[in-house]
């Protein structure tokens, strides 16, 4: 079975500042994807980015890009002049690709992100 | 159609009864999917439909939890019998099939809290 472990359950960053947060994965599959969510209190859960497993270019949104290690299972999210909005939770999630049947999200425990002013 | 729907936002219940959460999805949306999260923790999947089919229920998902997808647009996830241990938000998302990646785009959730 797939997991997905975010060992950062709390960080803090300065506004303004860059912050990267961890996530590593588990899985035998070659073709899947990979998700950074947003949780915001009391708010519903947004796409952050997105990887295909099948590209070697990390994924970039705006201040928003990964760093996509395939081999050593790692899937790090980089925040760029962060923003008092960036607070939230942020989790990191795994899908096998479409071929493979329902494309469940598997998702790690959380980081919750927190931005000082 | 601005996004998915959840319907109640919360929910109190006391234990032994029965509750019923409500999703709309994104209606071109296909799929539908069920999770469950608890405080602290990232969201678990419980059960997934493709248009009215339920194609894959969790063991999470025990006996006295069942879901619809009547039509293959809304659905319902009913909880029987409801114990402490169900208190959680039970988050509905839905995606297409038309693009080959499986972006979800969640509703706000349920939250249930059983006394």
């Amino acid at each position: 079975a797939q997991t997905v472990t975010q060992s950062q359950p709390e960080m803090s960053v300065q506004e303004a500042e860059t912050v990267t947060l961890s996530c590593t994965y588990d899985t035998s599959e070659s073709d899947y994807y990979l998700f950074w969510y947003k949780q915001p209190p009391s708010r519903q859960m947004i796409l952050v980015i997105r990887q295909e497993a099948y590209k070697q270019q990390n994924a970039t949104e705006n201040r928003f890009s990964v760093n996509f290690q395939k081999a050593a299972k790692s899937f790090s999210l980089k925040i760029s002049d962060s923003q008092l909005g960036d607070a939230a939770m942020y989790f990191c999630a795994y899908s096998r690709s479409l071929i493979q049947g329902a494309q469940k999200l598997v998702f790690g425990q959380g980081t919750r992100l927190t931005i000082n002013p | 159609d601005t996004g998915v729907s959840q319907d109640p936002r919360h929910k109190i219940t006391k234990r032994g009864q029965n509750v019923t959460f409500r999703c709309d999805p994104i209606s071109e949306h296909n799929r539908l999917y069920w999770y469950r999260q608890t405080l602290g923790q990232g969201p678990e999947f419980l059960t997934y439909f493709q248009n009215e089919a339920q194609l894959e229920k969790s063991r999470l998902l025990s006996d006295r939890f069942s879901a619809e997808r009547p039509k293959g647009s809304f659905s319902t996830l009913e909880i029987q019998r409801t114990e402490q241990g169900d208190s959680a938000m039970y988050l509905c998302a839905s995606s297409s099939n038309r693009d080959r990646g499986p972006e979800a785009f969640f509703g706000q959730g349920t939250r249930l809290t059983v006394v």
